[in-house]
Order: C-alpha cells, then structure tokens, then sequence
C-alpha cells in the first residue's frame, strides 16, 4: 500500500517570493513520483516527474521538486513565483512493481499568488 | 493535438437515472483510467484498463462499470447514479513502456446526482 501526504492546504505567498510545497510519501516497493497542476476548471497537467537517477528533478514552468529517499519526501519548489502560478498542486506516487499503474495523490495544495 | 477529450463536460442528472461518461485519446495509447475527485481526498481510482477487453478494479469501483472495446475510447458508467457519485470525474491515458507511468488527463466531467 502507498499514501501521499500534502502537508499544506493552502499555501498563500506573494509575487517574486520563493515557495515550497511540500509532499511526504509511504510505499514498500520502489516508486515514481509526480507533480501534477490544475488550474481552475481545468484537468490536471503534469509539472515533473521523478523516475530514476538524479534527485533533483527539473519541470515546466520553471518548477523542481527533489526526491529524498531517506525522508521519503518529493518536495516542489519554484525561486520565484507569477501570478499565473496560481493554482492546486497534486503529488502523486505510484509503485514501480504497480500493474495497474495508479497515481495515488495527495488531497492537493492550494496556492494563492498574491500581488 | 494529442489529448484525452471526455463528453460531457457538465451532467446533472436524478437518481437510478442510467448514464455514460465517454473517454476518448487519440495518442494510441493502450493504457486508460478512470479517477474522482473530491474536496480533500484527491483523485481516487475507480477503474483501469490495461488493454483493449482488459479491464480491472481501482481503488473505488462501487457503482461503477466500464467496457474497452476499442483502443481510444474507454466510457464510464453509472446504471443507478445515486447522491454520493456526485463529483468530478477525470480520464486518463499513459503510453506503453515499462518507464511509461506519467498519465495525461482529459478536462473532467462534473456530475451532480440529485
């Protein structure tokens, strides 16, 4: 079994600021890990995703997340955030033995970029 | 463009009332899923289809049946909706490949049973 844990439900920060949104995982095999977006009245979109390799991940919008195994964590960060930023962030894990291939997603972090 | 598209988009319906929420990806992709999403809970997944006529249980099926007959289409549906299946419901396609785990998301379809 796999849980994600988003530990922020609302995140305010204002424009240009620094943010981090942070995401802890449980699983008992290997797992791949995502950051997903979805802005309002939208799908989701995918912002990066962590498979193998190196730790420090790069995604669009100029977003990085990085993968400690130790800490069991895939926190996302972004040096300065846009207004445009505004939106719910999901982290999402799944088993890298896992079949059937389900995303479990964490309950989402809102974030609100203010002006 | 490549996308998954899901029709309709918005769906007020009544209880017992059959309906069909229909999935369509035109990337050719083998894999396809059904998700709902609630306020707190995140998506949770109701159905998966590994392949055309290759379809299992999710996290959530209850209520629920799918069908795969073809590749690109994979519609959900509810034969008696009844109040607690109002949500937003989101398909979902991922390419083959044993690296292939990224999943890419229609627009969701709100249903709201009364």
């Amino acid at each position: 079994a796999q849980s994600v844990t988003q530990l922020d439900s609302q995140v305010p920060v204002f424009e240009e600021a620094p943010v981090e949104l942070r995401c802890n995982y449980s699983s008992s095999v290997s797992v791949y890990l995502f950051w997903y977006v979805q802005y309002p009245n939208q799908g989701l979109q995918l912002l990066l995703k962590y498979l193998s390799g190196s730790t420090l991940v790069k995604g669009i919008n100029g977003f990085e997340a990085e993968f400690n195994k130790s800490q069991t964590s895939f926190h996302l960060r972004k040096p300065s955030v846009h207004i445009s930023d505004t939106a719910e962030y999901f982290c999402a894990v799944t088993g890298a033995l896992a079949g059937r291939r389900a995303l479990t997603f964490g309950s989402g972090t809102r974030l609100q970029v203010q002006p | 463009e490549a996308q998954v598209t899901q029709n309709p988009r918005y769906l007020i319906t009544v209880t017992g009332k059959k309906l069909t929420v229909t999935c369509s990806q035109n990337m050719n992709h083998e894999y396809m899923s059904w998700y709902r999403q609630d306020p707190g809970l995140g998506l949770r997944q109701i159905y998966y289809s590994m392949n055309v006529e290759v379809t299992d249980k999710g996290d959530v099926p209850e209520g629920y049946k799918v069908s795969r007959k073809e590749k690109r289409n994979f519609p959900l549906i509810l034969e008696s909706p009844s109040p607690n299946q109002t949500s937003l419901y989101f398909c979902a396609s991922s390419p083959p490949g044993l690296l292939s785990y990224e999943q890419y998301f229609g627009p969701g379809t709100r249903l709201t049973v009364t």
